[in-house]
């Protein structure tokens, strides 16, 4: 199974302050298509997830820009340029090149 | 738009079985893989299984947990046999495609206590 490990576990952050958030995989993420399945997801205090990030920098519709993903192969980067008291909750990275689907540990971030 | 209406969740003793269901509405739903993800109080996110044409389960519910639809219900199913407590949890099905979990619904919780 690839291993999808997030660092940090947590963070605390001061609205209109940058955050970021790693991600890494055991494996490349990289599929013979050219595709990177690398997929980060926000679960709001009681919500279900919500896609933010497709496809390590993609933007799913509706997500504000100060949402940005980034990296390659098996590093990925998620970066908030402005957080938001919208934005608390855990976030997690996910995989999709190969069944089963793995999740990060999640990253948890909440407001200062 | 999109709706997934997860049911059948509830409170049920060690070595017993339960059924779940999803409801789709909102698209063409024998066009779409189906998955179940499940969430352990307080704790992160676990795939479970997918069906489209085929069938992938997680190893820790092989054998135990089966997945199915009804394309003409637009319903998809999780039988869970032999439930165990670490099976306690708030299970989620997500559309596949054309992004990955583009779409889920709000979970029912099971509960597996005497």
């Amino acid at each position: 199974d690839v291993v999808m490990t997030q660092t940090p576990l947590s963070l605390s952050v001061t609205p209109g302050q940058p955050a970021s958030i790693s991600c890494k995989s055991s494996q490349s993420l990289l599929y013979s298509d050219g595709k990177t399945y690398l997929y980060w997801y926000l679960q709001k205090p009681g919500q279900s997830p919500q896609l933010l990030i497709y496809e390590v920098s993609n933007r799913f519709s509706g997500v504000p820009d100060r949402f940005s993903g980034s990296g390659s192969g098996t590093d990925f980067t998620l970066r908030i340029s402005r957080v938001e008291a919208e934005d608390v909750g855990v976030y997690y990275c996910m995989q999709s090149i190969q069944l089963p689907v793995t999740f990060g540990g999640g990253t948890k971030v909440e407001i200062k | 738009q999109v709706h997934l209406v997860e049911s059948g969740g509830g409170v049920v003793q060690p070595g017993r079985s339960l059924r779940l269901s999803c409801a789709a509405s909102g698209f063409t739903f024998s066009n779409y893989a189906m998955h179940w993800v499940r969430q352990a109080p307080g704790q992160g996110l676990e795939w479970m299984a997918v069906i489209s044409s085929n069938k992938y389960y997680a190893d820790s519910v092989k054998g135990r947990f089966s997945i199915s639809r009804d394309n003409s219900k637009n319903t998809v199913y999780m039988q869970m046999n032999s439930l165990r407590a670490e099976d306690t949890a708030v299970y989620y099905c997500a559309r596949e495609g054309p992004r990955y979990f583009e779409y889920w619904g709000r979970g029912t919780l099971v509960t597996v206590s005497s």
